[in-house]
């Protein structure tokens, strides 16, 4: 199984450009997340889906926008890139929703990231 | 809202013990995760508390109170491997995974 996998690696935008991340996964899960890495600040949620069909905000939404036609896939697009959104993008996904009954099973499997710069 | 603290850096010595603390302030908390995450590369999963105690998984271990909201993650006989940056992270009572910033750890020779 590959796992959760990221498309591009690594892209740079211009302001103002538009661009659309790509992840993947194999392993059936019902939930998937978007996330975004700056230095100092942690791992933010973005956006985030319960299942296919369906999206929801995360904690910094604003400037992007997500789509969960099909269960494997979890696209991240902005459509008016700004310098301020430079960033490495990680996606994640969850095989279960309740954390309650603990363990490896409920953990997030993360992608190998997409490092943006916006010029 | 969600508030974690975690050191910014530690450093040790290569078969030294480094511990990693973590507090937290949150409502409706369900458990707390630990990740390891090297440079330029993903997060991976170490251990989830959702009980008070210690946890421990070979050189790892993980300690949860809940009543403090503390948590940390022990390292023992460090290997240079060991140098990576680790995610404390809390879940309450909706799906969302709450991250510190990460600690860095250093190992020296």
């Amino acid at each position: 199984n590959a796992g959760v996998t990221q498309t591009p690696k690594f892209r740079v935008l211009k302001t103002g450009q538009s661009m659309t991340l790509l992840c993947a996964q194999d392993m059936n899960h019902e939930y998937m997340y978007w996330y975004r890495q700056d230095p100092g600040m942690g791992l933010r949620l973005i956006h985030y889906s319960v299942g296919e069909g369906t999206t929801a905000k995360g904690e910094v939404p604003d400037g992007y926008n997500v789509s969960r036609l099909k269960k494997q896939n979890f696209l991240l697009g902005l459509e008016s890139a700004a310098p301020s959104q430079t960033s490495v993008y990680f996606c994640a996904s969850s095989y279960f929703l309740s954390w309650t009954s603990g363990g490896a099973k409920d953990t997030q499997y993360f992608g190998p990231g997409t490092r943006l710069t916006v010029l | 809202g969600q508030n974690i603290d975690q050191p910014t850096e530690m450093t040790a010595t290569e078969g030294a013990i480094v511990q990693i603390n973590c507090t937290y302030q949150t409502s409706g908390f369900n458990g707390l995760f630990w990740y390891q995450q090297h440079a330029g590369e993903a997060p991976t999963f170490l251990s989830y508390n959702v009980l008070d105690g210690l946890e421990e998984k070979g050189r790892f271990s993980s300690f949860l109170s809940r009543s403090k909201g503390y948590s940390y993650l022990l390292l023992k006989e460090l290997q240079m491997k060991d140098s990576a940056s680790y995610l404390c992270a809390v879940t309450s009572n909706d799906y969302k995974l709450s991250f510190g910033a990460g600690t860095t750890v250093t190992v020296r020779a």
